[in-house]
């Protein structure tokens, strides 16, 4: 089975432009979560979709949005960037409705200048 | 709230020593644990994970990592290090909340090998 994809892996973009990344599931798995990754505040929660559902969120402001398409694949979606969304934005997905184990894209890389 | 605590931010070792990347877990309830390992501007790769079971658990590039469940800890062990297992780990831990599992992660630990 092919691995959880991300495209695109880098990405560089400036102040108050909006971004979309996406990433793709490991064939039948419905769940995808997304999370943040910067040297200062380590793995940080976004959301996660079961099923085209947002069933999980963590804090972070609303100008971070996503969403799943029936086929599983999920996008997200950061408007008016700031320079402290740099960072490496990762998806996993779950093979089960519980999400008792994750399994980790290679990462969006974002630079906001 | 759940909370996964990896004591050590950086670990230096010397190539084929042994080492242990020490991870606790706050839960009164199950828990699923995982070791994840991330190298550099990469994503996040699977090592092991205690879903159930033995307490000692093996996983790829010779690490091992044992539950403790009266010590709520899962710390991850290999015997001889390379040169190539320098990287960040990471302990996650997977609690019951509701009706799904949310996931947790420690800090990262920073294995630094050195020759």
């Amino acid at each position: 089975k092919a691995g959880v994809t991300q495209t695109p892996r880098y990405l560089i973009k400036t102040r108050g432009q909006q971004v979309t990344l996406s990433c793709s599931p490991i064939s039948g798995h419905r769940s995808v979560s997304w999370y943040q990754q910067t040297p200062g505040q380590g793995l940080q929660f976004l959301f996660e979709y079961f099923s085209e559902t947002q069933r999980n969120k963590g804090n972070f402001p609303g100008r971070f949005s996503g969403r799943q398409f029936s086929n599983s694949r999920s996008e997200m979606n950061v408007s008016t960037l700031e320079l402290g969304d740099s960072a490496l934005y990762l998806c996993a997905s779950s093979p089960r409705d519980r999400v008792d184990e994750q399994f980790f894209g290679p990462g969006t890389r974002l630079t906001v200048l | 709230a759940q909370s996964v605590t990896q004591l050590d931010s950086q670990v230096p070792v010397f190539e084929e020593a042994p080492v242990e990347l020490r991870c606790n877990y706050s839960s009164s309830v199950s828990v699923y644990l995982f070791w994840y390992v991330q190298y550099p501007n990469q994503g996040l790769q699977l090592l092991l994970k205690y879903l159930s079971g033995s307490t000692l658990v093996k996983g790829i590039n010779g690490f091992e990592a044992e539950f403790n469940k009266s010590q709520t800890s899962f710390h991850l062990r290999k015997p001889s290090v390379h040169i190539s297992d320098t990287a960040e780990y990471f302990c996650a831990v997977s609690a019951s909340s509701y009706n799904f599992n949310k996931f947790y992660f420690g800090s990262g630990t920073k294995l630094n090998v050195k020759p």
